[in-house]
């Protein structure tokens, strides 16, 4: 069964503070994985996608196969970041994305 | 133009009415979706066109009704919609699903659809 899971509903720390939002899958065959943010009324948007390595607005996220899982990091949270974070994998039928639950993020000052 | 756009933002509409929501990509993409969003929930995908021909219908109730009319537009057709069919309704546009890696999904804005 393809699935993602992010344990996590809602997360909430202090400004400054080292986050990580949890994202577990379940899939037979080489993940694509990606990590999309919803900010308070705007679009849904591609934060990371695991095959490109990158960092984007100090986030990053790992890829670990033996984990299975691809969360998502930043040392030092800022307030701009509180958002809804979705991870999502592609599966293998014709571009379907498979989203996870959600986590709310929220920076507290 | 390297956006996803859609129209209208905000839709108000009676059970008994027809209406359509509109999609539109320019970036050349050749696979575009079509999602449910209800508040705080991950979006759910309802149909994905892949080179203006329907490739993914999730059991979607037949009151929506997709149409591709070219690679670069997306409609939604509603008709005799249930109160709970109100959520956003999000457009989505890719490359190609048969890319491989490259892949990767751009969402439009959404239509706050309301039925009363």
């Amino acid at each position: 069964a393809q699935r993602v899971t992010q344990p996590e509903k809602l997360l909430s720390v202090f400004k400054g503070a080292p986050v990580e939002l949890k994202c577990n899958y379940s899939y037979s065959g080489s993940p694509e994985l990606f990590w999309y943010v919803q900010y308070s009324r705007q679009r849904l948007q591609l934060l990371l996608r695991h095959i490109s390595r990158e960092s984007i607005k100090g986030f990053t996220a790992d890829l670990n196969k033996g984990e299975t899982s691809f969360h998502l990091k930043k040392p030092f949270a800022q307030e701009e970041d509180s958002a809804m974070y979705y991870c999502a994998l592609r599966g293998n039928q014709g571009g379907k994305l498979i989203f996870g639950q959600g986590t709310e993020l929220s920076v507290k000052p | 133009d390297t956006e996803v756009t859609q129209t209208p933002k905000h839709l108000v509409m009676g059970m008994t009415n027809k209406k359509s929501l509109k999609c539109e990509q320019h970036m050349g993409h050749r696979a575009m979706y079509w999602y449910k969003q209800k508040a705080k929930k991950p979006p759910e995908l309802m149909f994905v066109y892949s080179y203006e021909k329907l490739s993914i219908n999730e059991s979607v109730p037949s009151r929506f009704s997709p149409e591709c009319p070219n690679s670069s537009l997306l409609n939604l057709h509603l008709h005799a919609l249930q109160p709970e069919d109100s959520a956003l309704y999000l457009c989505a546009s890719s490359q190609d699903p048969a890319s491989g890696l490259t892949d990767t999904q751009y969402f439009g804005p959404g239509t706050r659809l309301t039925v009363l």
